[in-house]
């Protein structure tokens, strides 16, 4: 119950593409829903969060997208650049103002071809 | 600003030694954080601690130890290292309003 399952493993896309990420979980006690970004020998980075009393959002060329009911949430990239190249990790937590224990997906690694 | 550091940024050991994973934040963050991360896996969660003198297990925390005696430093003990604990391991901090973590950039282990 304490999983966070992503897909797809790894993705390629062209330049100006728009790349999409998948999350399930299954416990509904978590209620913050981040997704990272992690570029090779650098550790990751947080990319942009939501939580569930929303159903998207956006910043700048990133979306996240909520469905509650379906347990899911994704990440959409529009107009990918070989510059978003990077390993991108979904999580869930209880809580950010607890322990804040991250459960962190499988990672999904992109490639934006030029 | 350093932000989080880790030490060493490499290490290879040898099957039954011990080492110390270094981290050490100047956020003045009461949450810190061991994660581990292997292909395909993830970041697993290895120990925790809430602030100095607290420290709780996470995941998979056999194997390992740690401790906390300042807010700025959370030092990871490996004891009789196997070839299972071959990963790289991040450091993360976080503050009390927010659910950012700030990551290092990671300790990449060998055990041989």
């Amino acid at each position: 119950q304490q999983q966070v399952k992503q897909s797809p493993q790894s993705l390629i896309v062209q330049k100006g593409g728009i790349s999409i990420i998948n999350c399930a979980y299954e416990n509904t006690a978590f209620d913050y829903f981040p997704w990272y970004q992690q570029f090779p020998g650098k550790g990751p980075a947080l990319l942009i969060a939501i939580r569930p009393d929303v159903s998207e959002k956006k910043e700048g060329r990133f979306t996240i997208s909520f469905n509650k009911s379906a347990k899911q949430f994704s990440l959409h990239i529009m107009d990918s650049q070989p510059g978003d190249s990077a390993t991108y990790f979904c999580a869930a937590s209880i809580g950010s103002g607890n322990t804040g224990k991250l459960i962190f997906g499988q990672g999904t690694t992109l490639q934006v071809k030029p | 600003n350093a932000g989080v550091t880790q030490t060493p940024k490499f290490r290879i050991l040898k099957i039954g030694q011990s080492m110390t994973l270094q981290c050490a934040q100047d956020m003045n963050h009461n949450y810190m954080y061991w994660y581990r991360q292997d292909p395909g896996m993830g970041l697993k969660l290895i120990y925790y601690s809430v602030g100095a003198g607290i420290t709780d297990k996470g995941e998979v925390p056999n194997g390992y130890n740690v401790s906390r005696s300042t807010t700025e430093d959370f030092p990871l003990r490996l004891e009789l290292a196997a070839p299972s604990q071959t990963s790289v391991y991040f450091c993360a901090t976080r503050g009390s309003n927010t659910g950012e973590l700030f990551f290092g950039e990671g300790s990449r282990l060998t055990v041989l």
